[in-house]
């Protein structure tokens, strides 16, 4: 079965540094564009940006550049979403997100929510 | 970037009734245009790519259509399990742009 599993919940405080995670499973990871995709409380979709885990070529959408950092480890087929200083603005529920052939988001992993609150 | 707009952005209809989402892209977006749903508490789920082709699964009342700068969504007939939040979203850049979302009720 073709998924991706990210990591639990976290609870965080302004200024600490945060990694989550996306195992894949079932597919060739190195050969599939992932996604993170962000939605904050109560909004739409967000897609901050993409990572090919085959090169680690990664492109941010303008509104992320610099403010997050994406990886990918392919001896883990798991990618990551990493924040140096977190922000009470960064709350929301991040998504991983294979992109198909196509450029279709079509394998979506549960989400991770993440509060960031003093 | 593509920005893309969609419309309207919630609507209530009955069971059985035919509903209608719309999206324009604010420029030629070819067929490279996908709709997702998501039900609350869930993660969003692929529905149609490329205009109008269904995700295997997806039952035949989702209907897409379009190209160029102007889409529609369409649902035939409501079924009670339709309630969630649509989305549509250009593929024509590598990194895609969604719409708002429609909240679809019953």
């Amino acid at each position: 079965e073709v998924q991706l599993v990210q990591s639990r919940a976290a609870l965080k405080k302004p200024g600490e540094s945060l990694r989550i995670s996306c195992r894949a499973s079932g597919y060739l990871f190195n050969n599939y564009w992932i996604a993170w995709v962000r939605q904050m409380p109560g909004k739409g979709l967000e897609c901050m940006g993409i990572i090919y885990p085959g090169d680690s070529d990664t492109r941010y959408s303008p509104s992320f550049q610099g403010q997050v950092t994406m990886s990918a480890d392919t001896s883990l087929t798991t990618a990551f979403l990493q924040w140096d200083s977190l922000k009470a603005s960064d709350t929301a529920t991040y998504y991983c997100v294979r992109q198909s052939m196509r450029n279709s988001l079509d394998i979506w992993g549960q989400g991770t929510v993440v509060v960031v609150s003093s | 970037d593509i920005q893309m707009t969609q419309s309207p952005s919630s609507l209530s209809a009955s069971v059985g009734d035919r509903v209608v989402i719309t999206c324009q892209a604010s420029q030629d977006i070819t067929m490279h245009l996908n709709w997702y749903q998501q039900k609350p508490g869930k993660a969003p789920k692929l529905l149609i790519y490329d205009v109008k082709t269904p995700e295997t699964g997806v039952p035949s009342r989702f209907r897409g259509s379009g190209s160029g700068t102007n889409f529609t969504f369409t649902i035939t007939s409501l079924q009670p399990e339709d309630v969630a939040t649509y989305y549509c979203q250009q593929c024509d850049d590598l990194i895609g742009t969604f719409g708002q979302g429609t909240r679809l009720d019953i």
